[in-house]
């Protein structure tokens, strides 16, 4: 049981690349998020999907996309790089039950660097 | 999204038992507290979850006070591997009362120290 895998685990681009970060989870979560860490930081949601064929804008969406085609992969784009993007991404699943929240499961991180 | 506040730092010995204690006022009725732990280069692993009282696992115990307005995570006879960054955070479940999606925020945590 894999959990949350996350692709690739680094990445360099230079400003005004593009490039698509791949979350993949296989407990059948319905609930999946991106999140950006930056040194010395709490985790700050980007977008999230509460479903197969659904996204939401978090706190900081701006100069990101996201789809959720399938219910295992939530992928996350940037289509035009810029430094300030420079930070670590995680993915994370949870399941959708009652009242209570099982906890997120996330994966290991992408460390990205925009230069 | 109720916010969270707690202490940015702390350091502790081996063998000592560690209380981390993190205020929310504002937090809502449906709202439950929830623990996670980060080591550095990994994504943050889920500890424990309570609504009210106490609640305990193999990891650590989480006490709740009848207002719920703070919430302190007890770390029994830490060790050098509990060296981490231990963040509070509130939120409704999915498919909570509310309807919410669990959309928990994360505050800067409260680094933990532990020395020989």
């Amino acid at each position: 049981n894999a959990g949350v895998t996350q692709t690739p685990k680094f990445r360099v681009l230079k400003t005004g690349q593009s490039m698509t970060l791949l979350c993949a989870q296989d407990m059948n979560h319905e609930y999946m998020y991106w999140y950006r860490q930056d040194p010395g930081m709490g985790l700050r949601l980007i977008h999230y999907s509460v479903g197969e064929g659904t996204t939401a804008k978090g706190e900081v969406p701006d100069g990101y996309n996201v789809s959720r085609l399938k219910k295992q992969n939530f992928l996350l784009g940037l289509e035009s790089a810029a430094p300030s993007q420079t930070s670590v991404y995680f993915c994370a699943s949870n399941r959708r039950t009652g009242r209570e929240n099982y906890g997120y499961t996330f994966g290991s991180g992408t460390r990205l660097t925009v230069v | 999204l109720a916010k969270t506040t707690q202490p940015i730092s702390m350091d502790s010995y081996e063998g000592q038992e560690v209380n981390i204690t993190c205020s929310h006022n504002n937090i809502a009725t449906n709202d439950y507290i929830t623990w996670y732990q980060q080591f550095p280069s990994q994504g943050p692993r889920f500890i424990i979850q309570g609504y009210k009282t106490k609640v305990t696992n193999e990891v650590a115990s989480l006490f709740i006070p009848a207002d719920r307005k703070s919430s302190t995570l007890s770390l029994p006879r830490v060790s050098l591997s509990d060296t981490a960054v231990y963040y509070c955070l509130v939120g409704d479940g999915p498919g909570g009362f509310s309807g919410g999606y669990n959309k928990l925020i994360f505050g800067a945590g409260t680094r933990l120290a532990v020395h020989p």
